[in-house]
């Protein structure tokens, strides 16, 4: 499994467009990049996933550059509500590994 | 939008002593996990379960764990004999399947507390 590394932390405030990068250097050729957002005592719940380019739902935008060795979570104008604990996954046939995320904090 | 449902949200245990952790997954998934999250810590995979067997499991899940579907709809977590160090928030999850690009939907957990 490839690993990945992202900002232990990031602040925003309300309105702003909050982008998380993960980078991924040994990501294999059939990896996918998945995204999972954690809200205190709750389960993690999956945002967006993607293979290359763009990709964009009612939630987030995913980039990924040619080389998909990095990828950016891209949140539009984040509320309060955003603040949790967001993780990059790579290629996880399955079982999911997580790592330590980002804990996004939003302020007002 | 369907769930994955999980029972009791809290448990309180002496050390010692077994629980049983229960979990619906969704219904058209064929996929079942147990993670857990000691706090302030991040999420750990403990075992995968598809076609009544477990398919993988992590170094976490030994002896004192098992898994069991035991009819159509539930998938339980049995912790044998307690420990202190068991104390954390265990998660079911489900996926339809688990190829590349999986994506499972889990729970919201079950806080394990053991005195």
């Amino acid at each position: 499994l490839a690993k990945t590394t992202q900002p232990i932390s990031m602040d925003s405030y309300e309105g702003q467009e909050v982008n998380i990068t993960c980078s991924h250097n040994n990501i294999a050729t059939n990896d996918y990049i998945t995204w999972y957002q954690q809200f205190p005592s709750q389960g993690p719940r999956f945002i967006i996933q993607g293979y290359k380019t763009k990709v964009t739902n009612e939630v987030a935008s995913l980039f990924i550059p040619a080389d998909r060795k990095s990828s950016t979570l891209s949140l539009p104008r984040v509320s309060l509500s955003d603040t949790a604990v967001y993780y990059c996954l790579v290629g996880s046939q399955g079982k999911l590994i997580f790592g330590q995320g980002t804990e996004l904090s939003v302020k007002p | 939008e369907p769930e994955v449902t999980q029972t009791p949200s809290h448990q309180v245990t002496q050390m010692g002593q077994e629980v049983i952790l229960r979990c619906v997954p969704i219904s058209n998934h064929l996929y079942f996990y147990w993670y857990r999250q000691i706090l302030g810590q991040k999420v750990e995979f403990l075992v995968s379960f598809y076609n009544n067997e477990i398919s993988e499991k992590s170094e976490i899940f030994d002896d004192q764990f098992s898994v069991e579907r035991p009819d159509g709809s539930n998938f339980t977590l049995k912790i044998r004999s307690t420990k202190l160090e068991d104390s954390a928030m265990y998660f079911c999850a489900s996926s339809e399947w688990a190829g590349e690009n999986t994506e499972a939907f889990f729970g919201q957990g079950t806080r394990l507390t053991v005195v």
